[in-house]
């Protein structure tokens, strides 16, 4: 297994431009979600999803957005990206069986926007 | 709602010491708690979790936590330091309702001196 992938792993925009983030999971978990990790603030929740089709909005959604038509992937689209968006983005993956189960995070992607 | 706080966003300690890392949650429901550790420029692993299965609980690299639930901490213990285990380690709290989300800490810079 491959786990959690994301790409890319690395890149630079410029204000105004738009972009998707990808990520993949190969454990045919239901749960996916995206945060983003800022200095001195933690993991903040972007966008979840709790299955194929079925998508929700987390603690920051704003500029954000996210489809989910398979159960492997959960791309991140920036619609017009900010310099406020400069930040650390990851993806996360888990099932739903139970309330304990473990999330897996991918790499990460960090983003810088000029 | 659910929260976490993490006292002390940096802490030093020299290799062969005691390891304590400190949370505190906040939960209106029973909790589940989670402890990662990132390392540098890579993504988030799970180091242990509390189930409500036992108060202390044995996670990786000999890491290990207590849920006082009279103090509504889950702090992070080592008993002896090693140069490898320098990195960020967040504390986080499952979310209420019926997603997966976690609620994260602003995380504790761990650096280890020889």
């Amino acid at each position: 297994n491959a786990g959690v992938t994301q790409t890319p792993k690395f890149q630079v925009l410029k204000t105004g431009q738009s972009m998707t983030l990808q990520c993949a999971q190969d454990m045919n978990h239901e749960y996916m979600s995206w945060y983003r990790q800022d200095p001195g603030m933690g993991l903040r929740l972007i966008h979840y999803s709790v299955g194929a089709g079925i998508t929700d909005q987390g603690e920051v959604p704003n500029g954000y957005n996210v489809s989910r038509s398979t159960t492997e992937d959960f791309p991140l689209r920036l619609l017009s990206a900010a310099p406020s968006q400069t930040s650390v983005y990851f993806c996360a993956s888990s099932t739903r069986s139970r309330e304990s189960d473990t999330q897996y995070f991918g790499p990460g992607t960090r983003l810088t926007v000029l | 709602a659910q929260s976490v706080t993490q006292l002390g966003s940096h802490v030093s300690v020299s290799e062969g010491a005691l390891v304590l890392l400190r949370c505190n949650y906040s939960s209106s429901v029973p909790p589940y708690l989670f402890w990662y550790v990132q390392y540098p420029n890579q993504g988030l692993q799970l180091l242990l979790k509390y189930t409500s299965a036992a108060t202390l609980v044995k996670g990786i690299n000999g890491f290990e936590a207590e849920f006082k639930k009279s103090e509504t901490s889950f702090h992070l213990t080592k008993p002896s330091a090693h140069m490898s285990d320098a990195a960020e380690y967040f504390c986080a709290v499952r979310g209420g309702g019926a997603t997966n989300k976690l609620i994260f800490g602003t995380g504790t810079l761990l650096a280890v001196q020889p």
